[in-house]
């Protein structure tokens, strides 16, 4: 497989569940992100790691844990979540974390195609 | 503060015809700028990046974009649609923060 593949695609909870998103990326990078889309609101960046460290943590509720064991996984746990946290989750990697030498063009994010979450 | 405005939330253009799509950012430095686009079911892809250099930048499936540095722009363009340009598309905008922020979103729909 080439590029970065989410799992599941799809995902019904309930707000009591526990469950995991999972992303994997083929590309050799080393930073990830989880990003959260919701209907006609701007993407909204939740975590940021480079070579497996928590870079940015932006103001995530607790029930949203990441965890990024290597450089080609990360994952998105999923606890006591509400109704409010249905959304598509985005992953995306980038070869070093966007910003850091961006001009040189290999920072640019690649996305996968989402696992789209409800939470009933 | 920093922001990026998609004025456009919904576009509808005929097949055939041209396209432009705007994005307007709020930043105190020249940022580095994106346009992504996002069909049903699927992630974003990058359709060009504007970094430094020539204002006019070509992308992919001949979609360009124009730096306007005394506008605060970085509008799409396509000089004529196809009916699978039919998407939602992103204008993304970052700094050297690790930060890349996005618009929210113009949908395309592209009639007969």
């Amino acid at each position: 497989e080439t590029g970065v593949t989410q799992t599941p695609r799809h995902l019904v909870m309930g707000m009591t569940n526990k469950k995991s998103l999972k992303c994997e990326q083929h590309l050799g990078h080393n930073a990830m992100y989880w990003y959260k889309q919701s209907a006609k609101k701007p993407l909204e960046l939740m975590f940021v790691y480079s070579l497996e460290e928590r870079v940015e943590n932006n103001s995530v509720p607790s029930r949203f844990s990441p965890e990024c064991p290597n450089s080609s996984h990360l994952f998105l746990h999923l606890h006591t979540l509400q109704p409010e946290d249905s959304a598509l989750y985005l992953c995306a990697s980038s070869q070093e974390i966007f910003g850091q030498g961006a001009s040189s063009g290999a920072n640019v994010l690649t996305f996968g195609a989402g696992s789209r979450l409800t939470v009933l | 503060a920093q922001s990026v405005t998609q004025p456009d939330i919904h576009i509808t253009v005929s097949e055939g015809a041209s396209l432009e799509l705007r994005c307007n950012y709020s930043y105190g430095a020249t940022p580095y700028l994106f346009w992504y686009v996002q069909s049903p079911g699927q992630g974003l892809q990058l359709l060009l990046k504007y970094f430094s250099g020539d204002t006019l930048v070509q992308g992919i499936k001949g979609f360009e974009a124009e730096f306007k540095r005394s506008q605060s722009s970085f509008n799409l363009r396509k000089p004529s649609v196809h009916w699978s340009d039919a998407a939602e598309y992103f204008c993304a905008v970052g700094l050297n923060d690790y930060k890349l922020s996005f618009g929210a979103g113009t949908t395309v729909t592209v009639r007969a």
